[in-house]
């Protein structure tokens, strides 16, 4: 089935690095994204990792992807204020009819001062 | 600059009674999507279109129609909202199918 699924809220301090994971199912995603959503705001790609990587870097985003748990999680270092988000876990299914996105629930990051 | 516009951004309406919510991208994109984000269920896709003149369903497609007639629009319809259609809306746009997507600011509806 097509299911991903998240942890709902994570709080951190300042400073802290933050670790936000994801679990899905299908194992034909071809592409695996992280989207952050501010308040009232629409979803800003954050980092992406092709389905065949282990790992991504990209400044303070770190994208670890096991493919054999289906675990992918991200990783922000040195967490700020401005990194208070909701940040959703996707993946990339192809399908006859194209490729499908599908999202989890979102995980709401609290960063504290 | 580019973006993907969606207009109004918040809209209360009664039961019935016929809107749409319009969305439009400057980037020449193919690719456009209508989603819907609820609470605990995050985002789910109601309507795409390949190209001009195509469109498919999503996976929650019961109540709305959309049309693709120029490249740059994609409008969502609601011939008779229900309550159930409340919801926050957003509309995205990408290069082709599978390539990245761009998401506009959202359309928070109320329907009563």
């Amino acid at each position: 089935g097509e299911d991903v699924e998240q942890s709902l809220f994570l709080s951190v301090r300042e400073g802290d690095s933050s670790v936000i994971n994801c679990t899905y199912t299908d194992s034909s995603s071809t592409y695996l994204y992280w989207y952050k959503q501010e308040p009232g705001a629409g979803l800003q790609l954050l980092t992406y990792i092709f389905s065949n990587m282990d790992m991504k870097q990209d400044q303070r985003l770190t994208v670890l992807l096991n493919k054999k748990d289906k675990h992918l999680s991200l990783r922000i270092a040195d967490t700020q204020t401005g990194d208070s988000a909701i940040y959703f876990c996707a993946e990339s299914l192809l399908r006859e009819y194209g490729n499908k996105l599908v999202f989890g629930a979102g995980t709401i990051l609290r960063v504290k001062s | 600059e580019a973006q993907v516009t969606q207009n109004p951004r918040y809209l209360i309406t009664v039961t019935g009674k016929k809107l749409t919510v319009t969305c439009s991208q400057n980037m020449n994109h193919e690719y456009m999507s209508w989603y819907r984000q609820d609470p605990g269920l995050g985002l789910r896709q109601i309507y795409y279109s390949m190209n001009v003149e195509v469109t498919d369903k999503g996976d929650v497609p019961e109540g709305y129609k959309v049309s693709r007639k120029e490249k740059r629009n994609f409008p969502l319809i609601l011939e008779s909202p229900s309550p159930n259609q409340t919801s926050l809306y957003f509309c995205a746009s990408s290069l082709r199918d599978g390539y990245e997507q761009y998401f506009g600011p959202g359309t928070r509806l109320t329907v009563t």
